[in-house]
């Protein structure tokens, strides 16, 4: 089975705080995806990576960034946390794009910004 | 752009009964991909069911089946004899058949709160 690790499953943070959010997946998938989850709006894709150290922005990337310099790691970085980032954060991992399997995702982190 | 709505915030269903959950979607394109994905109180998302666009034929998995009405877009998710393990949300997704770009990635419905009564 797939394994998509977040370390931290609870997070609470200072407003202007840089905040790392660490996403370790060991199916040597090419693919990785941030997402931010808030009710009433479902998921919202922040930034993906087709392959190490490439990156693109999503349909929210704004407040936020992202590094991928090994394959099994992507992490997502807020560079000074503001109240409005308070979310659910979910990773995901897929073999591929050119295949059609489907995104494995993580546990979740639920940040707090105070 | 392609967008997917699920119109029923919440839902409930009694234990051993079925219950279906409703999702459309626009799209102009004729190639894509759609899916059913649980996320319990565990938060885990966990894909319950996919359907190719170009099979005709519904996908089933075990208790979970679609009704794929392609001319229609809609894809509805059907729970038959539902169990109290299946109290969840629901995310119905869609994925463009063309990998260029971003146009492989998954677009999220809003999701659906499913309730199982003992």
């Amino acid at each position: 089975d797939v394994k998509v690790t977040q370390s931290s499953r609870y997070l609470v943070k200072r407003t202007g705080e840089k905040v790392f959010l660490e996403c370790v997946q060991d199916m040597d998938h090419e693919n990785m995806f941030w997402y931010r989850q808030d009710p009433g709006l479902g998921l919202r894709l922040i930034y993906f990576s087709y392959d190490v150290k490439m990156k693109e922005k999503g349909d929210i990337p704004e407040g936020y960034s992202v590094s991928r310099e090994k394959k099994e790691r992507f992490s997502l970085i807020l560079e000074s946390a503001s109240t409005n980032q308070t979310s659910m954060y979910l990773c995901a991992s897929r073999l591929d794009r050119a295949n059609n399997s489907p995104l494995h995702f993580g546990n979740g982190t639920r940040l707090t910004v105070t | 752009a392609q967008t997917v709505t699920q119109s029923q915030p919440e839902m409930s269903v009694q234990e051993a009964e079925t219950v279906t959950l409703s999702c459309t979607y626009d799209t102009s394109e004729s190639d894509y991909y759609l899916f059913w994905y649980k996320q319990p109180p565990s938060r885990q998302m966990i894909l319950v069911i996919r359907q190719e666009a170009y099979k005709q034929q519904n996908a089933t998995e075990n208790r979970f089946s679609v009704n794929f009405q392609k001319a229609a877009k809609s894809f509805s998710l059907k729970i038959s004899d539902s169990q109290l393990g299946d109290a969840a949300m629901y995310f119905c997704a869609y994925r463009s058949g063309d990998y260029g770009g971003s146009q492989g990635n998954l677009i999220f419905g809003k999701g659906t709160k499913l309730s199982v009564k003992p």
